[in-house]
């Protein structure tokens, strides 16, 4: 079935631990995206990519880094996490010739002690 | 630079009633514009976007470029109606930029 996929769904992590969240997506897409969301709040772009060995960094700077080598693809990793890390983050593609329609995975929800 | 402004953080009606919900938008050129919306425990989702012109779940949003607005709408709201609800926009056409930029969001409770 196409979609997009997450994972872990959630992760409690010490301070100063590397971590990879996953994200692959079924759906054919060319165009990837990592949002961060804390709690109540909007949607905050931090990296994206058109297509394989295309990254690019979002509107919020962020610590983490992505990396994109096969198209269903694209993992976020933060080389030491730290407790302002904490946060949920959504992965979510798109296709070329259908607008900006952007298609959610179900997110992974980060905590870091 | 691009930017959305939904200015109720909380919305709360009867069942049965209206429902609006406020987006207003910041953008120099042609924008695209977008509603998602997130149901308790599900992932968040396209409700609708002002090119399709359609309504979806009994929702219509029309964008009126002279107020920068994109105000969603219902007639009769219903139970199942409550979710978060957040206002997209991107560069039309997308071309070089398919960024998305979100408001804040709207949490909508529909109370029986």
């Amino acid at each position: 079935e196409a979609d997009i996929y997450q994972t872990p769904r959630y992760l409690v992590i010490g301070t100063g631990k590397k971590i990879t969240l996953e994200c692959s997506q079924t759906m054919g897409h060319d165009k990837m995206y990592w949002y961060q969301q804390d709690p109540g709040m909007e949607l905050h772009l931090i990296h994206y990519s058109y297509g394989v060995n295309s990254t690019e960094k979002g509107d919020l700077s962020s610590e983490s880094t992505v990396s994109r080598i096969r198209t269903e693809h694209f993992p976020l990793t933060l080389e030491s996490a730290r407790p302002s890390h904490t946060s949920q983050y959504l992965c979510a593609s798109s296709e070329w010739g259908r607008g900006n329609i952007q298609y959610f995975g179900a997110g992974t929800r980060l905590s870091v002690l | 630079a691009q930017r959305v402004t939904q200015p109720e953080k909380l919305l709360s009606v009867f069942k049965g009633a209206p429902v609006e919900l406020k987006c207003n938008y910041s953008y120099s050129g042609s924008p695209e514009l977008f509603w998602y919306v997130q149901y308790s425990r599900q992932r968040l989702q396209l409700l609708l976007r002002h090119i399709s012109r359609e309504s979806i779940k009994g929702f219509t949003a029309d964008l009126n470029k002279g107020e920068t607005s994109f105000h969603l709408k219902k007639p009769f709201a219903q139970e199942e109606d409550s979710a978060m609800y957040y206002c997209a926009l991107s560069a039309a056409g997308g071309g070089s930029n398919y960024k998305l930029t979100f408001g804040k969001g709207t949490l909508l409770t529909v109370n029986p």
